[in-house]
């Protein structure tokens, strides 16, 4: 079975429009973290967000939040007010294993299959 | 703001042939890991390395891969025996001991070809 699943992929947005990037997982690890990454089409992957399985509030970075809902199992991407250099392939990765802020410090990160955003001015 | 390194961006090389992929992390760091993505796929964990020996490794990480830290800044992955299907882009990552996420820092990538 699929640790990650992203089942959009691709997606459009206008430019200043918010959008939503969809992630499930699935995991019985209590411990874990979800990750969220871009990779614009230069190929480097840039770190954007993450959410501890404990944490009790849905994470934010600048125009980045999470809608982590740990019942369904969850973490969907909201990039508000998208911008043109938004237009990336955008991944979703989960980190398993024991530890009081969610997975071990030093687990390996499992992958979603990536989501294209094109923002379209 | 310190970054991974990779070295070199892009090797070609015949089927059958070694590679080695080298990687400085970030200096404080001390897990270290690669990835690797065949075009247009996910990326996929192939084996971490902390205190000097292997962590973790996938079904991928077979016989013919080797990860090495032969001095206090290169982490390096090599292929014993290249085969086409090892085209892809290969990640060396690196995270730290402490902080508030430990998200892993990704290198540039180096893009593998095997003819």
């Amino acid at each position: 079975a699929q640790k990650i699943t992203q089942t959009q992929p691709g997606m459009f947005v206008q430019e200043k429009e918010a959008v939503t990037l969809d992630c499930t997982y699935d995991t019985s690890d209590p411990s874990y973290g979800l990750f969220w990454y871009k990779q614009p089409s230069s190929g480097e992957m840039i770190f954007l967000i993450y959410q501890g399985s404990y944490d009790q509030q849905n994470a934010t970075e600048g125009r980045y939040s999470l809608n982590f809902q740990k019942a369904r199992k969850s973490a969907n991407l909201v990039i508000s007010a998208s911008q043109l250099g938004d237009s990336a392939m955008y991944f979703c990765a989960m980190r398993e294993g024991r530890g009081g802020t969610g997975g071990t410090s030093y687990g390996k990160l499992t992958f979603g299959q990536g989501t294209i955003l094109t923002v379209h001015p | 703001e310190p970054e991974v390194t990779q070295t070199p961006s892009h090797q070609v090389t015949q089927m059958g042939q070694e590679v080695i992929l080298r990687c400085v992390p970030i200096s404080n760091h001390l897990y270290f890991y690669w990835y690797r993505q065949i075009l247009g796929q996910k990326v996929e964990f192939l084996v971490s390395f902390y205190n000097n020996e292997i962590s973790e490794k996938s079904e991928i990480f077979d016989d013919q891969f080797s990860v090495e830290r032969p001095d206090g800044s290169n982490f390096t992955l090599k292929i014993r025996s290249t085969k086409l299907e090892d085209s892809a882009m290969y990640f060396c990552a690196s995270s730290a001991t402490s902080g508030r996420y430990n998200e892993q820092f990704f290198g540039p990538g180096t893009r593998l070809t095997v003819l």
